[in-house]
């Protein structure tokens, strides 16, 4: 069965701090990695997508990396409105559905 | 463009009672799912389609039915509602190509009574 963990379940940053979320999983036979960011209320909204190890993607202030069994999402001098939920999913196999993780709760004060 | 507009936000049932969740999207997506959000669970696939007239189950569809007439829109129907269907609903879109990425609507949050 695949499954998704991500950490730290809740992390507090100034404005400025850098840090990383991580994303482990276990697949068999990875398509594509997700990330997602979830604002209070909203629905998820789409970031980035992974298909194979060594692959990075930048927009912004984030950057997502891809190894064999494990995903970063870098945030560089977040700013507060970089708050929000970040839920990782992955799509293994022939199969349609996503597999989600619980998510990743930011929060960056000033 | 509206994207994936789902309604109600929010709705309170008593127990056994039934409701339709309202799904639609304007992106022409072929592929449109729901899935249920509870705290501390991941999102988990209750039903989905790749296409007018083709519905299949995900991993919790229990209590639910959906159905696919058109391509736009994919109700969820709720048949005798329960207190462990107490969760936030969303309806998510994506191109029929494997691996593009879901849009997701903003969620009805349902309370079972």
């Amino acid at each position: 069965e695949d499954q998704v963990t991500q950490s730290p379940e809740a992390l507090r940053l100034q404005e400025g701090e850098s840090s990383s979320l991580n994303c482990s999983y276990t697949v068999s036979g990875l398509r594509g990695l997700f990330w997602y960011r979830q604002d209070p209320g909203k629905g998820p909204e789409f970031l980035f997508t992974l298909y194979s190890a060594g692959e990075e993607k930048e927009k912004e202030r984030l950057k997502a990396t891809l190894t064999k069994k494990e995903s970063f999402l870098h945030i560089t001098a977040p700013k507060p409105e970089d708050s929000a939920t970040y839920l990782c999913a992955v799509q293994a196999g022939t199969a349609s559905k996503l597999t989600f993780g619980t998510g990743t709760r930011l929060q960056v004060t000033l | 463009n509206a994207g994936v507009t789902q309604t109600p936000k929010f709705q309170v049932l008593k127990t056994g009672q039934s409701m339709t969740l309202q799904c639609a999207q304007d992106m022409n997506h072929e592929y449109m799912s729901w899935y249920r959000q509870d705290p501390g669970m991941g999102l988990r696939l209750i039903h989905y389609s790749v296409g007018a007239g083709i519905t299949d189950q995900g991993e919790v569809p229990n209590g639910y039915n959906v159905s696919r007439s058109t391509t736009e829109d994919f109700p969820l129907r709720l048949l005798s509602a329960a207190p462990s269907q107490t969760s936030v609903y969303f309806c998510a879109s994506r191109r029929v190509e494997q691996y593009s990425p879901l849009h997701f609507g903003n969620g009805t949050r349902l309370t079972v009574t």
